[in-house]
């Protein structure tokens, strides 16, 4: 069974840059395309960007300019770091894995991670 | 970007009743959606993709149909468990992939 499992700070000052590291557990890194999804608190979903294994990668056009995505098969992992981060970009971060049968189709779905921005 | 606007913001059914959501895509999305649950506290769950397949273990009571822009999620025979966030994305054309604002559903 694959299991992903976000890490990374949880509180980030305005103007700094957040970082994430999705472990890809049960399963290969290998083959698939990996996604970064955030959820502002009651609020509903934003696909970030994807990765895949190669390391080609693909963001929303509105985060363009902050963020980037990284892969490491050495340690089944995979990372995003955004930029310049205001309090807007307070949410969950999910990390998940796009379907062979289609990349942009999530069937695994790690357990999310809050990240506050704050001073 | 195509803009997915999904009806009603919340719907309250009955156990054991049909509970029927709707996800309209600004622009034609071909069969390319999904659907997802989202039960409080916890990650999104994928149930549907292609607009009508269901993902794996996903009980035959949830049905997904719909194509081009208006697609409908149902819930047959609905259990307490239904109680969730779904959400409906569309991934024909991208970047970026899109989702729609979720409808909320409450069980009487």
């Amino acid at each position: 069974q694959v299991q992903l499992q976000e890490s990374g700070p949880g509180l980030v000052k305005p103007s700094e840059t957040l970082s994430l590291t999705c472990t890809v557990s049960g399963g290969s890194i290998s083959g698939h395309y990996w996604s970064w999804i955030r959820q502002p608190p009651g609020k509903g979903l934003e696909w970030i960007g994807y990765i895949h294994y190669s390391g080609y990668s693909n963001y929303t056009p509105s985060l363009k300019t902050r963020v980037t995505m990284s892969v490491d098969t050495s340690k089944n992992q995979f990372s995003l770091r955004l930029s310049s981060v205001t309090a807007a970009d307070t949410a969950v971060f999910y990390c998940a894995r796009g379907m062979n049968l289609g990349p942009r189709i999530f069937d695994y779905w790690g357990q999310g991670t809050l990240v506050t921005v704050s001073s | 970007e195509i803009v997915m606007t999904q009806s009603p913001a919340t719907l309250s059914v009955s156990p054991g009743e049909r509970a029927t959501l709707s996800c309209r895509a600004s622009q034609t999305v071909s069969i390319n959606l999904a659907w997802y649950q989202q039960k409080p506290g916890q990650a999104p769950r994928l149930l549907i993709y292609g607009a009508s397949t269901r993902a794996n273990g996903i009980p035959v009571r949830f049905s997904g149909s719909g194509s081009g822009t208006e697609f409908t999620l149902s819930i047959s025979n609905l259990q307490s468990e239904d109680l969730a966030v779904y959400y409906c994305q569309q991934y024909n054309n991208w970047p970026p992939i899109t989702f729609g604002q979720g409808t909320r559903l409450e069980i009487k």
